[in-house]
């Protein structure tokens, strides 16, 4: 199962491109990179998925370098809406996966 | 709306008590889970139900039972709970099999506290 890392927290104000980071370096050929976001006592809720290159819906942007180690989720001109948790998930689904600490982003007036 | 419900969204128990939490979804998916939310604690993955076949965390104290009747229904039977199992319980399901990447939609959430 492959093990992400993203940092625990980022600030911005509103109007900023927020790009979130997350390290997968042991990713299998067959593992989606998946992000999430989670507003406080709600469920989390799919934002985008990719497995190379850049992907774009109306939401965000995904970026995945050549080598897939990492990924970086770009959240344009954000909002003081888009305060929330951020997950960053690689795999198929597996019975262990966990969505990890995920970054928190705040976003400030 | 995700199309995933779940009842009661709060529920207050003590650690004799023995209640049931009930999700429904009404995608047609064909994979449900049980997630576990501990205060500032990342999400843990309790079971996993996809074409009538069960996956569970090793973790999960038998205390927590799930039970799956059909593809559109999941339940998760609560007994001797302890006050550590207070948290946010979330259901999700998903289109195909949980061992796709496929997005899960997760409902509301039900808000356990246990006395």
């Amino acid at each position: 199962l492959a093990k992400t890392t993203q940092p625990i927290s980022m600030d911005s104000y509103e109007g900023q491109e927020v790009n979130i980071t997350c390290s997968h370096n042991n990713i299998a050929t067959n593992d989606y990179i998946t992000w999430y976001q989670q507003f406080p006592s709600q469920g989390p809720r799919f934002i985008i998925q990719g497995y190379k290159t850049k992907v774009t819906n109306e939401v965000a942007s995904l970026f995945i370098p050549a080598d897939r180690k990492s990924s970086t989720l770009s959240l344009p001109r954000v909002s003081l809406s888009d305060t929330a948790v951020y997950y960053c998930l690689v795999g198929p689904n597996d019975y262990k996966l966990s969505f990890g600490a995920g970054t928190t982003v705040t976003v400030r007036a | 709306e995700t199309g995933v419900t779940q009842t009661p969204r709060h529920l207050v128990m003590g650690m004799t008590n023995k209640k049931s939490l009930k999700c429904e979804q009404h995608l047609g998916h064909n994979a449900m889970y049980w997630y576990k939310q501990s205060a500032k604690k990342p999400l843990e993955l309790m079971f996993v139900y996809s074409l009538e076949e069960r996956v569970e965390n090793n973790s999960v104290p038998s205390r927590f039972s799930p039970e799956c009747p059909n593809s559109s229904h999941l339940f998760l039977h609560l007994h001797t709970l302890q006050p550590e199992d207070s948290a946010l319980y979330l259901c999700a399901s998903s289109q195909v099999s949980y061992r796709d990447h496929n997005e899960q939609f997760f409902g509301p959430g039900t808000r356990l506290t246990v006395l």
